[in-house]
């Protein structure tokens, strides 16, 4: 079936210091959506990438999406201890059914 | 307030026994879903429904029923039948047109 692999699976960091996230798809995304999900919390919509090749960026966070509309990743500039959490990208294939496939998150630590 | 709502956040469970859910939103949202989430397997769709009396199979139905007689509303059902029913479980809706989702805060169920 539909897979969304996302790694590393798990990520510590010293604050300051740089992280990514990579999300591979077996098959081609109409979309890629990042959400994050704080401990104890619910996912939070982060951001949505539509076209081939695109790059976006919220202050320290950038985002792409692959030319062949595959694969993204999400890069976390001097990371901050308020960026702790687990990372999820999900994919949607169709956007007749809007349903999202989700990768397995990647949870992020950082040390102050 | 516009938003999702579950309620408890936290229940409790005897083996054997059904359990229902409840998921509420006033965003005038169409689609709403549930999700199943287990620590290191991100979130798994249990039932998805595009619109009212209507509603899908996710990929982990086996266990689990819903309703959608009203928008706002889309309980889920834990049954004796689900195997290991102890998780997190997650709410979300979505506007018809758009695919981002946005999640309620969850309930934790524990089945002793």
């Amino acid at each position: 079936g539909q897979q969304v692999m996302q790694i590393p699976q798990y990520q510590h960091v010293q604050e300051g210091e740089d992280f990514t996230t990579y999300c591979n798809s077996s098959t081609t995304l109409s979309n890629i959506q990042w959400y994050k999900q704080r401990p104890g919390g619910h996912p939070v919509f982060l951001i949505q990438l539509v076209k081939s090749g695109e790059v976006k960026k919220q202050k320290r966070l950038t985002f792409q999406f692959g030319e062949a509309k595959k694969n993204s990743s999400l890069h976390i500039t001097a990371t901050q201890t308020t960026d702790v959490g687990t990372y999820f990208c999900a994919g949607l294939t169709s956007s007749n059914t809007g349903k999202l496939i989700f990768g397995q998150g990647t949870t992020l630590q950082v040390k102050p | 307030d516009g938003g999702i709502t579950q309620s408890p956040k936290y229940l409790f469970r005897k083996e054997g026994q059904n359990v229902t859910l409840s998921c509420e939103q006033n965003l005038n949202h169409d689609a709403m879903y549930w999700y199943r989430q287990d620590p290191g397997q991100g979130l798994r769709l249990i039932y998805y429904s595009q619109i009212v009396n209507d509603f899908q199979k996710g990929d982990i139905a086996e266990g689990y029923s819903v309703s959608r007689e009203k928008k706002e509303s889309f309980p889920l059902t834990v049954t004796s039948a689900q195997k290991n029913p102890t998780a997190f479980y997650l709410c979300a809706s979505s506007n018809g047109g758009r695919v981002t989702q946005y999640f309620g805060p969850g309930t934790r169920l524990t089945v002793l």
